[in-house]
């Protein structure tokens, strides 16, 4: 199973608000709304941001939206703040057989 | 308050074998699924396997399937993940998470992490 494809780095000013792709196949992102999205700063473990396209968990600032059409599902982060730079990872599932698939990362840089 | 304790970091010799745990605390540790994702230096994030504490059903990535094992022992509310013979490319952290407690069909709470280094 390939990993989903995200691009390698974003970034944006203060304030601005930033979106992350995430494209997948008809097996995974394209047959089933379980994407999730994660944040990871630098040596700590993943966070939960975005789970079933759009859901957001409790404790996860309004900023954060997820979107999908088709194969591809998004991530968009608004009022950009110092504290959103972080790497982040897509995530769907892919069928009772493979279960899960991660994308390959984005890094955001807030300028 | 949900928890995932990992282990502690490990440094091994390539061909040793080790095993490293997670233990969960603050929900029922045999209905939820637990998994193991691995993130080597400056890379991505990769999921490995997945375990069915309840029933100790255990499904692996074809990327794994064979190069590590995963169980359960439910009495103490602990997942294990192991290797016979470590190879340098193991080098990596590793993480274990809970799948659906929170947000289904998805990876929603995750451990601190055990870094393991293998090196000669």
């Amino acid at each position: 199973q390939s990993a989903l494809t995200q691009p390698a780095s974003v970034s944006g000013s203060p304030g601005q608000s930033i979106t992350i792709s995430c494209t997948g196949t008809s097996s995974d992102v394209g047959s089933y709304n379980l994407v999730s999205w994660y944040q990871q700063h630098p040596g700590k473990a993943p966070k939960l941001m975005i789970y079933e396209v759009s859901k957001r968990p409790s404790g996860v600032s309004n900023r954060f939206s997820g979107s999908k059409s088709g194969n591809t599902a998004s991530l968009t982060i608004s009022g950009l703040q110092a504290e959103d730079e972080a790497d982040y990872y897509c995530c769907s599932y892919a069928g009772s057989s493979t279960f899960q698939v991660f994308g390959g990362g984005t890094k955001l840089t807030v300028l | 308050e949900v928890q995932l304790v990992q282990s502690g970091a490990e440094v091994k010799k390539p061909g040793e074998s080790l095993k490293i745990s997670c233990k969960g605390s603050g929900y029922s540790f045999t209905s939820y699924w637990i998994g193991w994702v691995r993130q080597m230096p400056g890379k991505g994030l990769e999921w490995m396997g997945i375990i069915y504490p309840g029933d100790s059903d255990t499904r692996y990535s074809p990327s794994f399937q064979g190069q590590v094992t995963i169980s359960a022992d439910k009495s103490i509310s602990t997942a294990y993940l192991q290797w016979s013979s470590l190879k340098a490319s193991d080098t990596a952290m590793y993480y274990c998470a809970t799948r659906g407690i929170a947000a289904r069909r998805t990876f929603d709470y995750w451990g601190q992490g055990t870094l393991v280094t293998v090196s000669s």
